[in-house]
């Protein structure tokens, strides 16, 4: 069983649509989660991170976190065909220092 | 803030030379700092933490002799891949997790090097 799981999709979703994006991970003593978005042949950039259970909004993104059900997701809400990309789940290891990755979804939001 | 860079950002190079590739941390202290490869359409693979003076600790499957890894200050780490050859091309990218600030644990990307060795 891989440590952090998302589905690789590609997940298509119209432009105006909420995307959802989800992520399980294993190790249930994470702390920190975060979601970075990839384009192609680009380097990752850091969207949210969340520590806490519950929701976190940060303009149309909305990162969502249950620790007891070991699961992270993020929102994107009025989809725009720039937001097309590779999504990643990330997660802090107990050691504190090392993410672990998962291996990303790719959102095509269609014009 | 948060902006991490990385030079060069290509570089193409004959087999068999050296090639130091430079990861630094522009707005913020980052004492830890992770490289990563990534080929086309996979996913990042962690090849080594590298820690503020001390040595890097290396994922396993990563040549420690061939993948030189220094990190002599709290805001530069340097990757140089000795001996390079045609397998070893690929996206390499360098990230800094903050130690300081409102970005406490985050970390953050370079934009990456893309290295072709002929």
């Amino acid at each position: 069983q891989k440590e952090v799981e998302q589905n690789s999709g590609p997940l298509s979703v119209p432009e105006g649509a909420i995307a959802s994006l989800n992520c399980t991970y294993s190790d249930r003593g994470s702390q920190s989660f975060f979601w970075y978005r990839q384009y192609s042949g680009k380097s990752p950039e850091l969207i949210m991170s969340i520590y806490s259970n519950g929701d976190k909004e940060d303009g149309r993104f909305t990162a969502q976190l249950n620790k007891a059900s070991q699961y992270v997701s993020l929102l994107i809400r009025d989809s725009q065909p720039s937001d097309s990309a590779t999504y990643l789940c990330a997660v802090n290891n107990n050691a504190g220092n090392m993410l672990t990755f998962g291996g990303g979804t790719r959102l095509m939001v269609k014009p | 803030g948060a902006v991490v860079s990385q030079h060069p950002s290509r570089v193409i190079c004959k087999s068999g030379t050296s090639v130091k590739i430079e990861c630094r941390s522009l707005d913020f202290q980052a004492t830890t700092m992770f490289w990563y490869r990534q080929f086309p359409k996979k996913s990042l693979m962690l090849m080594a933490t590298s820690n503020e003076g001390s040595k890097a600790t290396y994922e396993q499957g990563v040549e420690k002799d061939k993948f030189l890894i220094n990190h002599a200050s709290l805001t530069l780490s340097t990757l140089t891949v000795t001996s390079a050859h045609p397998e070893d091309s690929s996206f390499y990218i360098c990230s800094a997790r903050s130690s300081t600030g409102e970005s406490y644990n985050e970390q953050f990307f370079g934009p990456g090097t893309r290295l072709t060795v002929l």
